[in-house]
């Protein structure tokens, strides 16, 4: 089957990097997703990694490494508006379209 | 505007009532997706379709049905609710690639008293 293991909380200050790591094991692997979820919010997505190496969207990155079934999303100058739910994300097989979610890790960014 | 809609955004029903919580898109997305969540917990898929007359269970027992008569339309039925399906349900559809973008509905808060 498929799992997805992440921390469940990290705290961080305003101005701060803070990584969010992401293990998973799969049958098969066809990338890693990774979305943001306030309180009270839906997810909204933030990145995709569908090959290694490290994928840059303005504060945020997210890097993958398949030989070590591994990702993480980075988040740099840290606000209070990033405090929030984050979550890592793969497909559950080849022929399906199911997206399993990782169990979460909630930031909470201090002044 | 391209946009997933879900109503209502609140519910609060009696045991044994029957309901159905709607879902639409204007994205022309072929795949849609029911997940439910619990607070601060994970999202558990409950029911997909890839498309018109698709539809799939999850992962997650559900008491619950859906249909897919309509490519923007994904509709889920409760038919009798229970305490136990207090929770947060969200809808989702996507392009050709689940992984690349998945949109979702702002979600339906539900509570069976």
């Amino acid at each position: 089957g498929q799992s997805l293991e992440q921390p469940s909380e990290v705290t961080a200050v305003e101005g701060a990097i803070v990584q969010i790591n992401c293990t998973y094991q799969t049958s098969g692997f066809y990338g890693l997703s990774w979305y943001q979820q306030h309180d009270g919010g839906a997810p909204t997505f933030l990145s995709y990694n569908g090959l290694d190496g490290l994928e840059e969207t303005g504060r945020f990155s997210s890097f993958l490494s398949r030989s070590d079934s591994y990702g993480y999303l980075l988040l740099q100058e840290l606000q209070m508006k990033d405090s929030a739910s984050y979550f890592c994300a793969v497909r559950a097989g080849y022929n399906t379209d199911k997206l399993i979610f990782g169990t979460g890790t909630r930031l909470q960014v201090f002044p | 505007e391209a946009d997933i809609y879900q109503t209502p955004r609140y519910l609060v029903i009696g045991t044994g009532k029957k309901i159905t919580l709607e879902c639409s898109q204007t994205m022309g997305h072929d795949k849609m997706y029911w997940y439910q969540q619990d607070p601060g917990m994970e999202l558990h898929l409950i029911h997909y379709s890839y498309g018109v007359n698709s539809t799939e269970k999850g992962d997650l027992s559900s008491e619950s049905t859906v249909s897919r008569i309509r490519t923007e339309h994904f509709p889920l039925t409760l038919e009798s609710a229970r305490p136990s399906h207090t929770s947060q349900y969200l809808c989702a559809s996507s392009g050709q690639n689940v992984l690349e973008k998945l949109f979702f509905g702002s979600g339906t808060q539900l509570s069976v008293l």
